[in-house]
This record gives structure tokens, C-alpha cells and sequence, in this order.
């Protein structure tokens, strides 16, 4: 079955410069969440999007942006790189079922390290 | 004080026994309820779901939510090494009333391993 499509893989960046990740959901799937994972800690909600549309919104940075478009993949923007954000990201996607909250299938991530 | 606390082990086990972890969490308003096994420096993998009061089974896996006492435990049975990982437990939270959004809290994870 077809998975979470994250891009890239890695990435290795400077103090100060930016970044997008890429996020292809689950085909059929309408919901895009982001977590940031750091080392031994657990991920913690950045953003998500439902339909297009910004759904929630959580501990994301001023300096972070997302959005999802038509095709439904997602991208995150990050500028003015900091150490603090060397870590994991993950992108997870869902459908809406009527009834009960959604159940989200993670990608691989983007382990992003900040210099 | 987090929403999803777990014991935080680590939990070591023998090759073929059951492993048990536990989860509580804070928020009455919970509606779905996960448990991920995470390899070091993967992501995420959905090995469990639970919705309702009872006992969930899939294989080896068997979970346990208590809303009364908002508790949710997973059991594994027969384990093997390759069960080595670490287990995190999730809620969701609608997102507003009659919501089916909503983002995942984490507890911190138990780090599991199973050894021959």
C-alpha cells in the first residue's frame, strides 16, 4: 500500500538560511499534520491542514510557514535556521471519517541539522 | 503536566514473555486513542487503535482502554527482539465539538527490549 512521501530525506543546512520540506500524503487522504521530533523527546504538533485549509495550529514557529495545495501535499517553510531546529520532522497524513477523530499514518521524515 | 503520561521504563523482557505498558491520560474529552512502536530515528508506526471501553486484539497485540479510569495499556505477547523499540502512546482531542480533527499527544514513549 501506498505510504507518507516525505522529501528530503536529509537535510543539512547553516545558521540563518532556510529550508522546505515536502510532504505527499497517503492518496485519498485530505488531512496533513507536521510534529517535530528532538532528540529523546517525543514528537510535539506543529501545524496541520485539512482540505486546503489551515486546521489547527500549534507550538510553530513565526519563523515556520505550511501550507497544503491542490494536489493535497504540504510543504513547510522554515527560515532563519536556528540550532534549536536540528531534529526530526514528520509528516503525517489521514481521512476524515465521520464519527471519530482521525487515524494518521506517518512518512519516513526529514531529519534536518542545522550548523 | 502532559496530557498522555506512560511508565517510562525502559522495560526489558525475555524472549517469549508478555510485555505490558501503560498509559494514562488527563483530558476527559479523549476520543481516539493509539499506540506507535518507533524504531531509533524512524518514524511512527500505527501498531494499535482503540476507541471504545475494552479490550482491542490484532496478533500479538492486545490493547486496553478504561475511560472511566482513563487508562490504556497494550500487551504483547510472544515477544520477539525484533519488538526492541520504543512505544509511545497517543490521544486525540477533537478538535471542537463533533470535530473529527485532531492533533496526536504523545507521552513520552517506553523504550522496550526484548532480549533472546
Amino acid at each position: 500500500a501506498a505510504g507518507v512521501i516525505q522529501s528530503p530525506r536529509h537535510l543539512i543546512k547553516e545558521k540563518r538560511e532556510t529550508a522546505t520540506l515536502k510532504c505527499y500524503p497517503i492518496p485519498r487522504h485530505d488531512t496533513v499534520y507536521w510534529y517535530q521530533q528532538g532528540p529523546g523527546q517525543d514528537p510535539q504538533f506543529l501545524i496541520s491542514f485539512y482540505e486546503k485549509m489551515q486546521s489547527d495550529k500549534g507550538s510553530i514557529p513565526d519563523r515556520f510557514s505550511a501550507q497544503q495545495f491542490s494536489d493535497y501535499h504540504s510543504e513547510l517553510n522554515m527560515s532563519s535556521l536556528e540550532l534549536g531546529d536540528s531534529a526530526l520532522y514528520f509528516c503525517a497524513s489521514s481521512r476524515q471519517v465521520r464519527g471519530r477523530t482521525d487515524t494518521q499514518y506517518f512518512g519516513p521524515g526529514t531529519r534536518l541539522t542545522v550548523l | 503536566q502532559k496530557e498522555v503520561e506512560q511508565n517510562s521504563g525502559p522495560l526489558s523482557v525475555p524472549e517469549g514473555a508478555i510485555a505490558s505498558l501503560n498509559c494514562t491520560y488527563s483530558d476527559r474529552g479523549s476520543q481516539s486513542f493509539f499506540w506507535y512502536r518507533q524504531y531509533s530515528g524512524k518514524s511512527p508506526e500505527l501498531i494499535m487503535s482503540i476507541y471504545s471501553n475494552g479490550d482491542k486484539e490484532d496478533g500479538r497485540f492486545t490493547a486496553q482502554l478504561n475511560k472511566a479510569s482513563q487508562y490504556v495499556s497494550l500487551l504483547i505477547r510472544d515477544s520477539q527482539p525484533s519488538d526492541s523499540a520504543t512505544y509511545l502512546c497517543a490521544v486525540t482531542i477533537p478538535l471542537y465539538r463533533g470535530s473529527t480533527l485532531g492533533r496526536l499527544y504523545f507521552g513520552r514513549g517506553t523504550q522496550l527490549t526484548v532480549w533472546p
